[in-house]
């Protein structure tokens, strides 16, 4: 079975700060790991993943996120926050077996101030 | 190349009643997934079509049903609604069954309201 746990259900950093947003998981399987974000009222869009080998991976938008094995992690991380930034962030591994289950997190919500 | 469209967008029914969400996949992609959102909460899965067969399952009742048809389009019908099936309901595409594609395509939801 897979889970994701997402530190901190909000997050409010000023605009050009660091953005942080956490994400842990527990897999019985090797994990595939991914960041989507979702805009008010929109569906979700992939930032970022993880399948195998570089374990630091960019996405769009100037995203990156790490996989630490040793820690069951996969934080998400930006260097400066953009207003546009603002959004709902999810955390999510896949299942084992040969269908693609997305497990996600319960979400991280962004605040970016002026 | 056409997105991930769902609808509708917004719909409103009562107690009991039953509903369709339709979903339209995105070009070349052979799978659809649905998922359900409940407010505050991410996405859960209900389950999965690959080639018009159910392909894996989440914890949901049997009266969540669906379909899949030859054209990779997509049908999810709940029946004898309840209150907590208030959602939104995503519909997701992808272009094979592994986990190696590495990405889900989501269309923008069908938001349900149960009064």
């Amino acid at each position: 079975a897979q889970s994701v746990t997402q530190l901190g259900s909000h997050v409010s950093v000023s605009e050009g700060a660091l953005v942080l947003l956490r994400c842990n998981y527990s897999s019985s399987v090797p994990p595939y790991l991914f960041w989507y974000v979702q805009y008010p009222n929109q569906g979700l869009q992939l930032l970022l993943k993880y399948t195998t080998g570089a374990t630091l991976v960019k996405g769009i938008n100037g995203f990156e996120a790490e996989f630490k094995k040793s820690e069951t992690s996969f934080h998400l991380t930006k260097p400066s926050a953009h207003m546009s930034d603002a959004a709902e962030y999810f955390c999510a591994v896949t299942g084992g077996g040969s269908n693609y289950k997305l497990t996600f997190g319960k979400g991280t919500l962004l605040t970016v101030n002026p | 190349e056409t997105g991930v469209t769902q609808s509708p967008t917004h719909l409103i029914k009562t107690r009991g009643q039953q509903v369709t969400l339709r979903c339209s996949s995105q070009s070349g992609h052979n799978t659809v997934s649905w998922y359900q959102q409940a407010l505050g909460q991410g996405p859960q899965f209900i389950f999965q079509y690959y080639r018009e067969e159910e392909n894996g399952r989440g914890n949901f009742p049997p009266r969540f049903s669906g379909l899949q048809f030859p054209n990779y389009s997509s049908e999810l019908n709940v029946n004898a609604l309840e209150l907590d099936d208030s959602a939104l309901y995503l519909c997701a595409s992808s272009p094979s069954l592994g986990r190696d594609t590495g990405e889900l395509f989501f269309g923008e939801g069908s938001r349900l309201t149960v009064l």
